[in-house]
C-alpha cells in the first residue's frame, strides 16, 4: 500500500538549513510527484514545493529563495532543504503524493530555536 | 495567488446533524477542490477530490459539490468520529488550503 514518511533532525538552530526525508513505499517517484507542506504550530497548511515525476520542481514564491527540492528514486526518496531558518519556520513539515494529494505521511516537527 | 476562504470557522452540531461547510475560491478553480479531515496531532486525511470524488474507504455520509469560486462538504448525519477541523485546497492554480472550519459536537 501507499506510505509516506518523513524524517528530519527535530531541533535546528536559527540561520542553519534544515534537511528533511520523504521516504516513500507503494508507488514509484518516476510515476508520482511528491509535494512538501507545512503547519505552524496550530495555524494552517501551506504548501513548499513539489517535485513531479519526471524531475522538474516548483515552489511556493514566498519560499522558493530558501528552498530546494531532490529526489533519489533508487531510495524511493525525496529530499527538502531549506536555508536560513527561522524562528516562523517552526512548523510540522509533512510530505503527500501528488496524485489528488491523496496520501500524506504522518509528519515530522521541526522546531527552530537556539 | 488564489485564496481560498472558508466558513465557517467553528460549527457546533449535534450528532445525526446534517452539516454542511463551506469554501470559496478568490477566482475559479475549475472543481480543482479537495477536502481534507484533520484530526489533532494527524496528519491530512483526504475526503473529497476534484469537487465531488469520494476518496477510497471513506463513508459515503461525506459528499462534495460546487463549481466555480463556491464549494461545500456536506457530512449527511453527523457521527462523534467526525469532530475534526477541515481544511478546503485548490490544486487548479499552484495550491492554496483554506485556513479551516473545526467541528465540534453540541
Amino acid at each position: 500500500q501507499v506510505q509516506l514518511k518523513e524524517s528530519g533532525p527535530g531541533l535546528v538552530k536559527p540561520s542553519l538549513t534544515l534537511s528533511l526525508t520523504c521516504t516513500v513505499s507503494g508507488f514509484s517517484l518516476s510515476s508520482y510527484g511528491v509535494i512538501w507542506v507545512r503547519q505552524p504550530p496550530g495555524k494552517g497548511l501551506e504548501w513548499m514545493g513539489v517535485i513531479w515525476g519526471n524531475g522538474n520542481t516548483n515552489y511556493n514564491s514566498a519560499l522558493k529563495s530558501r528552498l530546494s527540492i531532490s529526489r533519489d528514486t533508487s531510495k524511493s526518496q525525496v529530499f527538502l532543504k531549506m536555508n536560513n531558518l527561522q524562528t516562523e519556520d517552526t512548523a510540522m513539515y509533512f510530505c503527500a503524493r501528488s496524485r489528488y494529494f491523496d496520501f500524506w505521511g504522518p509528519g515530522t516537527m521541526v522546531t527552530v530555536s537556539s | 495567488d488564489i485564496q481560498m476562504t472558508q466558513s465557517p470557522s467553528v460549527l457546533s452540531a449535534s450528532v445525526g446533524d446534517r452539516v454542511t461547510l463551506n469554501c470559496k475560491a478568490s477566482q475559479n478553480i475549475n472543481k480543482y477542490l479537495n477536502w481534507y479531515q484533520q484530526k489533532l496531532g494527524e496528519a491530512p486525511k483526504l475526503l473529497i477530490y476534484n469537487t465531488n470524488n469520494l476518496q477510497t474507504g471513506i463513508p459515503s455520509r461525506f459528499s462534495g459539490s460546487g463549481s466555480g469560486t463556491d464549494y461545500t462538504l456536506t457530512i449527511s448525519s453527523l457521527q462523534p468520529e467526525d469532530v475534526a477541523t477541515y481544511f478546503c485546497f485548490q490544486h487548479n492554480s499552484w495550491y492554496t488550503f483554506g485556513a479551516g472550519t473545526k467541528l465540534e459536537l453540541k
